[in-house]
């Protein structure tokens, strides 16, 4: 089946600082991929909506220019924290669809844990 | 290894009757679960969860089942109606607060006119 990871697994870093998590399509072509921040018992929340070769779509209440997302290529997205707070903190969740999209099928990667000290 | 498996990859439904949808999982430690509904392009958006206290939890038309000693958890759907044509997944946490949610690969449901 489609797999989908991402890199790294988990991550610590110092307020202040940039954090650059990747997530890849590992056995196929994803033309979109989602990014999720969970949120403990909650939900899981999306971010934005990102298609290869074209900027991010993002969710209200998500800053832009502190989550960057790129999406170079049709296996490869990444998620760059912006000077990180302790408040964005969180488990960070990617997913990808082939097809544009337009498949049912929708594949989680494993998460990525941000802790901010 | 799975630990949370929707063994029914796709599922048709004719319109009225009720939809059921199941998971199972394998790990004791999970103490939350959440049914998830996807349509295409568009990213899963949260439908109901309950938690492991509880054997019945129902919001509208959805009803999770949770079987604790059978690790197993149904989502009801009645009446089904053309919009509930879906993928919808089955995701699962454990007690901490930063436990992370496991998510099952999904089954498509399809509502028949």
């Amino acid at each position: 089946g489609a797999v989908v990871s991402q890199h790294p697994s988990w991550v610590i870093c110092k307020s202040g600082t940039s954090v650059k998590i990747e997530c890849r399509s590992l056995d196929f072509q994803a033309t979109t991929m989602f990014w999720y921040r969970q949120f403990p018992k909650q939900s899981l929340m999306l971010m934005a909506t990102s298609n290869e070769g074209s900027k991010a779509t993002y969710e209200q209440g998500v800053e832009k220019d502190k989550f960057l997302i790129n999406h170079a290529s049709l296996t490869l997205s990444t998620l760059t924290v912006t000077s990180a707070h302790p408040e964005d903190s969180s488990f960070y969740i990617c997913s990808a669809s082939d097809l544009g999209g337009s498949s049912y099928e929708q594949y989680f990667g494993p998460g990525t844990r941000l802790t901010v000290t | 290894d799975q630990q949370v498996k929707q063994n029914s990859p796709s599922l048709s439904v004719q319109e009225g009757r009720i939809s059921i949808l199941n998971c199972d999982y394998t790990n004791s430690m999970f103490d939350y679960f959440l049914w998830y509904k996807k349509y295409p392009a568009e990213g899963p958006t949260f439908l109901i969860s309950i938690s492991s206290i509880k054997d019945k939890n129902e919001d509208g038309r959805f009803t999770v089942f949770l079987n604790k000693s059978a690790k197993h958890l149904s989502l009801h759907i009645v009446p089904s109606q053309p919009g509930d044509s879906a993928v919808y997944f089955c995701a699962a946490s454990g007690m901490n607060r930063d436990d992370k949610i496991i998510f099952g690969k999904g089954t498509r449901l399809h509502i028949l006119p």
